[in-house]
């Protein structure tokens, strides 16, 4: 079936270091994608998004970059704050009328 | 000036019983949709309502029914809870039909005992 996954479960990153979230997708349809922040006891937020005519943007403080060839994207987050602590998840279209959910990566802020 | 809002919050209950969750968008938007996350914070589509009219519906038991009695408003109500019900549900909206960013309510967490 279709999916939408992330590479590691878990990010520990020192306040004030780049964070890296990868995301792999396998519908090479895909032309739309977005990134979500899920802070503990809240609804996913959305952060930024992306659709396949580009390979790159940016927003405040995060860039998503599309790697289409190898069905690849990423969020960078710049000088990462304690803030940024959340579960951050890639989503995109499964046919063209849902968004289907990758399967998350917590992102821990340490000092 | 909440935009996606659900009720209840908490909802805690028995084996069996029935139980309604609500959810409201005040964003103007046409398109809602029920998430269902489990415990590894997989985020999973049930339905989606498209000006009260039923567009998604996942395989889900038909013990929960969704209903739109406006675009502004999608309730889930689920009969006969099951241990395996217990998740945190969202309830989330959209400017149209169609993938694009989908804005979530606060979730509502639900434990069967």
């Amino acid at each position: 079936g279709e999916s939408v996954g992330l590479h590691l479960p878990t990010l520990s990153v020192q306040e004030g270091d780049n964070s890296i979230i990868n995301c792999a997708y396998s519908n090479s349809a895909s032309d739309y994608f977005i990134w979500y922040k899920q802070e503990s006891g809240k609804g996913p937020q959305f952060i930024i998004d992306i659709r396949s005519n580009m390979d790159k943007r940016q927003g405040q403080r995060v860039t998503v970059l599309l790697n289409k060839t190898v069905k690849h994207l990423s969020l960078q987050i710049a000088a990462t704050q304690p803030g940024d602590s959340a579960v951050y998840f890639c989503a995109g279209p499964y046919n063209t009328d849902k968004l289907i959910f990758g399967t998350g990566t917590r992102l821990q802020v340490f000092p | 000036d909440t935009a996606v809002s659900q009720t209840p919050k908490y909802l805690v209950t028995q084996m069996g019983n029935d139980k309604s969750i609500k959810c409201e968008q005040n964003l103007g938007h046409d398109t809602m949709y029920w998430y269902k996350q489990d415990s590894k914070k997989f985020l999973k589509i049930m339905f989606s309502y498209n000006n009260k009219e039923l567009i998604i519906n996942e395989t889900v038991p038909n013990r929960f029914s969704p209903k739109s009695p406006d675009k502004a408003h999608l309730n889930l109500h689920i009969n006969s809870l099951e241990l395996g019900d217990s998740a945190v549900y969202f309830c989330a909206s959209t400017r149209g039909q169609g993938v694009t960013e989908a804005f979530f309510g606060q979730g509502t967490r639900l434990t069967v005992v």
